[in-house]
């Protein structure tokens, strides 16, 4: 039990394109998901806490209206990475919180995305 | 607020043999959970161990276990029978009970086991 997937699990685009990246729980309800971004040879940095029916919570120094998330519905929060420039080139993770008794996140395989 | 410090950027092992990873963290809270992470190069992150800050008893995963030093916020990964499968980066994090599963992670050890 406790899958996450995410799709696409790679992507290419054109610099100045939008990129949707999806993060579903399989078989549980996830009030909260988690998206960080990491680059090669470092740690998961997190960028935004995503929670069911309300507005994601940003990092600092994270742009909000570039990378814009919806939480919209108990399995299903969604990245979308806007006018995407070469620097946004990475590898992108998501997690969803189970919601048992010590609230563990559960990571999805992360989408690795370039931009040309 | 809250760190966590893992001060061994990369350790090898020889297949086998037993290597142990550090960890410490800095918190001021006394209700909270400590994990370790295990990031393969298909970059999928695993759940390796997962230990109860109220808990004294050190957790146990098979070949995986963990010294637990409250008193000192130490919480070091012992790997025993080292395995090929087990070269990743190992990752400790740290989560406040009620933080909505917020986790807190270091750097990172990148772990090599040599055949």
């Amino acid at each position: 039990g406790a899958v996450v997937s995410q799709h696409p699990s790679w992507v290419i685009c054109k610099s100045g394109t939008s990129v949707k990246i999806e993060c579903r729980s399989l078989d549980f309800q996830a009030t909260t998901m988690f998206w960080y971004r990491q680059f090669p040879k470092q740690s998961l940095m997190l960028m935004a806490t995503s929670n069911e029916g309300s507005k994601a919570t940003y990092e600092q120094g994270v742009e909000k209206d570039k990378f814009l998330i919806n939480h919209a519905s108990l399995t299903l929060s969604t990245l979308t990475v806007t006018s995407a420039h070469p620097e946004d080139s990475s590898f992108y993770i998501c997690s969803a919180v189970s919601g048992g008794p010590i609230d563990e996140q559960f990571f999805g395989p992360g989408t690795r995305l370039t931009v040309l | 607020a809250q760190t966590v410090t893992q001060s061994q950027p990369e350790m090898s092992v020889q297949e086998a043999e037993t290597v142990t990873l550090s960890c410490t963290y800095d918190t001021s809270e006394s209700n909270y959970y400590l994990f370790w992470y295990k990031q393969p190069p298909s970059r999928q992150m695993i759940l390796v161990i997962r230990q109860e800050a109220y808990k004294q008893q050190n957790a146990t995963e098979n070949r995986f276990s963990v010294n637990f030093q409250k008193a000192a916020k130490s919480f070091s990964l012992k790997i025993s029978d080292s395995q090929l499968g087990d070269t990743a980066m190992y990752f400790c994090a740290f989560m406040n009970r009620g933080s909505q599963g917020n986790l807190i992670f270091g750097k990172g050890t990148k772990l090599s086991v040599k055949p």
